[in-house]
């Protein structure tokens, strides 16, 4: 069955810092990956997709990730994370038939001034 | 920015009573998905639909939610008896299709006391 892993909980950086969120899944083909940023009282909203083609795929406000087969993963990064960063980041794969789509547990980002 | 409306943005129940949501998705989006998101921001997935049919559900849905798409009208979801265990932030999200990139409402965040 497809899953998806965000082994940190929380995550925190100092601003201007370098970022990187883990996520891995567990999915036989080859799966539709996404990863998602939700602000305080608000849903959610899509930062990148992967399918097919490079496996580096940009995103939204300078987010980033990198789709690496062989280790099933699908790991946002960031340069230089600014203070409007903080917020849970949510990895999510679609794969198989009905739709379904799978979330992680979610990464809390804290950015400190 | 997403166009799926959710409403109402809170509600409060007392146990044993009928909870209901709506949700618009986004114009001309076959596909609909509510999930629940607890307090520890776990979502957990509750049905999904296309073009007003049921593709999905987990057995929780089946038993004690009521939900439904028609055509032309909100989609809803309604609890029939509500349980201490309900509270969450029920978000609905709508796609143009499989595995495509999900738009969420912000949110109906139901207490049950």
């Amino acid at each position: 069955a497809q899953s998806v892993t965000q082994p940190d909980a929380r995550v925190t950086v100092s601003e201007g810092a370098s970022l990187q969120l883990r996520c891995k899944y567990s999915y036989s083909g080859t799966p539709y990956l996404f990863w998602y940023v939700q602000y305080p009282r608000q849903g959610l909203q899509l930062l990148l997709k992967y399918y097919s083609g490079d496996p580096v795929v940009q995103g939204v406000n300078g987010f980033e990730a990198e789709f690496i087969k062989s280790n099933s993963s699908f790991h946002l990064r960031k340069a230089s994370v600014h203070w409007s960063d903080s917020a849970m980041y949510f990895c999510a794969v679609s794969a198989g038939s009905n739709n379904r789509i799978f979330f992680g547990d979610g990464t809390q980002l804290v950015v400190k001034p | 920015n997403s166009k799926v409306i959710q409403t109402p943005r809170y509600l409060v129940k007392g146990q044993g009573q009928k909870a209901k949501m709506r949700c618009i998705p986004e114009k001309g989006h076959p596909v609909v998905f509510w999930y629940q998101q607890n307090k520890n921001n776990e979502f957990k997935f509750l049905i999904n639909f296309q073009n007003q049919e049921v593709l999905q559900q987990i057995d929780m849905t089946e038993k004690r939610f009521s939900a439904e798409c028609p055509s032309n009208s909100p989609c809803s979801l309604e609890i029939q008896s509500s349980e201490a265990g309900d509270s969450a932030l029920y978000l609905c999200a709508s796609s143009a299709g499989q595995n495509e990139r999900l738009f969420f409402g912000h949110g109906t965040k139901l207490s049950v006391l």
